[in-house]
């Protein structure tokens, strides 16, 4: 079936970038995305990426896309203290006629000032 | 804010008994989603409904249903409320039922089953 694996914790500096890394094992995922967990609140979809590009960007996010390794990362440039939260890396295949979402078990990122 | 909204936010009960758990989708919305939040299987797609139909099931226990009513909002019953169904209920919702997925979350159920 589906899986979707991420690492469960990273910490970094004020400042500095963070990658956030995903694989997964569906190779019919036709959309990837990222979405953001902060405390007491739900999901919020960051970004996305279809599976025929290897790399988009917007602002201080970057989504890098390897499809033969079936390996998708987030890197957040200069990374603020507003960052802490968990994220979570996300496919789906829209050929299933859904949304219906396999999501992995997030990443928890910790900013240190 | 997503404009979808949860209620109730937090709810403790015990075993045995049954629950309902209320979504109202953003504006314009046709499509319900409802997630499972778990600590130890992470979050889990339970069931979709689009325009009042089931469109697409997950791993929903036969004690849990759900339904879309005819002003789009949803309803997610759990019942014979066992211990491991603690957890932290999402409702999403979408324009569509297909296509680049952006779907908007509310802040979730806390269900503690005592």
């Amino acid at each position: 079936g589906e899986d979707v694996e991420q690492s469960l914790f990273l910490s970094v500096r004020e400042g500095d970038s963070s990658v956030i890394n995903c694989t997964y094992t569906d190779s019919s995922s036709t959309y990837l995305y990222w979405y953001k967990q902060e405390p007491g609140a739900g999901l919020q979809l960051l970004t996305y990426i279809f599976s025929n590009m290897d790399m988009k960007q917007d602002q201080r996010l970057t989504v890098l896309l390897n499809k033969k390794d079936k390996h998708l990362s987030l890197r957040i440039a200069d990374t603020q203290t507003g960052d802490s939260a968990i994220y979570f890396c996300a496919e789906s295949d829209s050929g299933a006629g859904s949304y219906q979402l396999t999501f992995g078990k997030g990443t928890k990122l910790s900013v240190i000032p | 804010d997503s404009g979808v909204t949860q209620t109730p936010k937090h709810l403790i009960t015990a075993t045995g008994q049954r629950v309902t758990l209320r979504c109202s989708p953003r504006s314009g919305d046709l499509s319900v989603y409802w997630y499972q939040q778990s600590l130890d299987q992470g979050l889990q797609f339970l069931i979709q409904y689009y325009n009042g139909e089931e469109r697409a099931k997950g791993n929903i226990l036969e004690r849990f249903s759900a339904q879309q009513f005819p002003d789009l909002h949803s309803e997610l019953n759990l019942s014979s409320l066992e211990l491991g169904d603690s957890a932290l209920y999402f409702c999403a919702s979408s324009v569509r039922d297909k296509g680049t997925g952006e779907l908007f979350f509310g802040e979730g159920s806390r269900l503690t089953v005592l």
